[in-house]
């Protein structure tokens, strides 16, 4: 069973500030999805990264995955309220069988 | 084109009661999967429905079950309620069963056991 962790836990930052999220691993993920989430509602896709020391952004967010593909890091720049949220990872693992392993996520509050 | 959609919003049931939760994919998805989702914690993959056939699933015992329609709405049913099965539970639709496939989420169904 592979061990999942996401850093940190819960993340209270400023309108403006930058921060960065981590997702690591002891096992190698075949491709690796970003998700956040808001309350009442479920996660909704932010990026999938494929290829070892990839790097993929999107507006304010920067996503990178590790050469060995055994981590990645989500970079918000000047963070927003609207970036208020439950950031997921969830890796894949070869041959799971459609398993789908979500982290446990980092609480994100940006305040204004 | 309607999102996912679930239903019931929230639930509250007793413990050692069954459970039918439903789930509405996606127009032109034919994959749903359903995920436990605990306070605190990121989603845990339950099952995957395709083509109304099970096809994949994690680690939660039999009194766990579900169906697909051949519309490919779907229902999670849990038997014999127990008190940690308090969770979120989501169902997500996709066009296909691979991971590679994006999954879209309903907003979950929250379900109380007392």
């Amino acid at each position: 069973t592979q061990l999942l962790e996401q850093s940190p836990q819960f993340l209270s930052i400023q309108e403006g500030e930058n921060l960065t999220v981590y997702c690591n691993s002891s096992s190698v993920f075949s491709s690796l999805q970003w998700y956040r989430q808001e309350p009442g509602e479920g996660p909704v896709l932010l990026v999938t990264v494929v290829t070892g020391g990839e790097v993929k952004k999107l507006k304010r967010l920067t996503f990178q995955f590790g050469d060995a593909r055994k981590d990645s890091s989500l970079h918000i720049t000047a963070a927003q309220p609207g970036d208020t949220g439950l950031y997921l990872c969830a890796p894949v693992v070869p041959n799971n069988n459609n398993d789908m392993r979500f982290g446990a996520g980092t609480r994100l509050t940006v305040k204004p | 084109e309607t999102g996912v959609t679930q239903s019931p919003t929230h639930l509250i049931k007793t413990r050692g009661q069954q459970v039918t939760l439903r789930c509405s994919s996606q127009s032109g998805h034919n994959t749903v999967s359903w995920y436990q989702q605990a306070l605190g914690q990121g989603p845990q993959f339950i099952f995957q429905y395709y083509r109304e056939e099970e096809n994949g699933r994690g680690n939660f015992p039999p009194r766990f079950s579900g169906l697909q329609f051949p519309n490919y709405s779907s229902e999670l049913n849990v038997n014999a309620l127990e008190l940690d099965d308090s969770a979120l539970y989501l169902c997500a639709s996709s066009f296909g069963t691979g991971l590679s496939y994006e999954q879209y989420f309903g907003p979950g169904t929250r379900l109380t056991v007392t």
